[in-house]
């Protein structure tokens, strides 16, 4: 599984957009980018997850750059309860074993 | 949608005992389940993948022995920690996929807190 690369730490204004960028340069073609979510003490959640074109969903959008090195977590207007670590992982999906890395910590602020 | 439910939510115990923390899927069948520990301020650490009916797949650097998985049934994954030290204090998640979707989206228990005294 690709290696992913995420900032440590976010800021966001509430009612704003929040871009949570990723960096997978080294992802293989039949590799899906998948986000989840971890709010403070609970179990991750899933948000999102895409092979190469775009998604949306009633959470988030997903924009996988053409390339596939790179993609963008999309929160579109971001509210305190969205204040989160958030994981982004490339992965086969034939073995469902996730491996997590460090994740970015999104704030988001009145 | 997919819910799997962890009890307990929390446990404290003294050093020596056993404790057994239970993942259940709820509305779908899990042949897999996995289990993972987070330690404070840190990223969730995959354990070991508890097959239904077989044994458990553990990660490197994981003591099976410490820690020892039953998947009895097709809704039901156990964990027990064995002979728990103050080192074994961390939060515990399992995770199912009901592959409703043909995707391989993991859906994640709330964890458990295991505190070891």
């Amino acid at each position: 599984d690709a290696k992913t690369t995420q900032p440590p730490s976010m800021d966001c204004a509430e009612g704003r957009a929040a871009n949570l960028p990723c960096n997978h340069s080294t992802i293989s073609g039949n590799e899906y980018v998948y986000w989840y979510r971890q709010i403070h003490s609970q179990g991750p959640q899933y948000i999102i997850h895409g092979l190469k074109n775009n998604e949306t969903n009633e959470m988030a959008s997903l924009i996988i750059t053409e390339d596939r090195k790179s993609s963008t977590l999309i929160l579109p207007h971001a509210t305190l309860r969205d204040t989160a670590v958030y994981y982004c992982i490339s992965t086969t999906s034939n073995t469902g074993k996730l491996i997590f890395g460090q994740g970015t910590t999104l704030q988001v602020k009145p | 949608g997919a819910v799997v439910s962890q009890h307990p939510s929390r446990v404290i115990c003294k050093s020596g005992t056993s404790v057994k923390i239970e993942c259940r899927s709820l509305d779908f069948q899990a042949t897999t389940m996995f289990w993972y520990r987070q330690f404070p301020k840190q990223s969730l650490m995959l354990m070991a993948t508890s097959n239904e009916g077989s044994k458990a797949t553990y990660e490197q650097g994981v003591e099976k022995d410490k820690f020892l998985i039953n998947h009895a049934s097709l809704t039901l994954s156990t964990l027990t920690v064995t002979s728990a030290h103050p080192e074994d204090s961390s939060f515990y998640i399992c995770s199912a996929n009901p592959g409703w979707s043909g995707a391989d989206i993991q859906y994640f228990g709330a964890g458990t807190r295991l505190s070891v005294l």
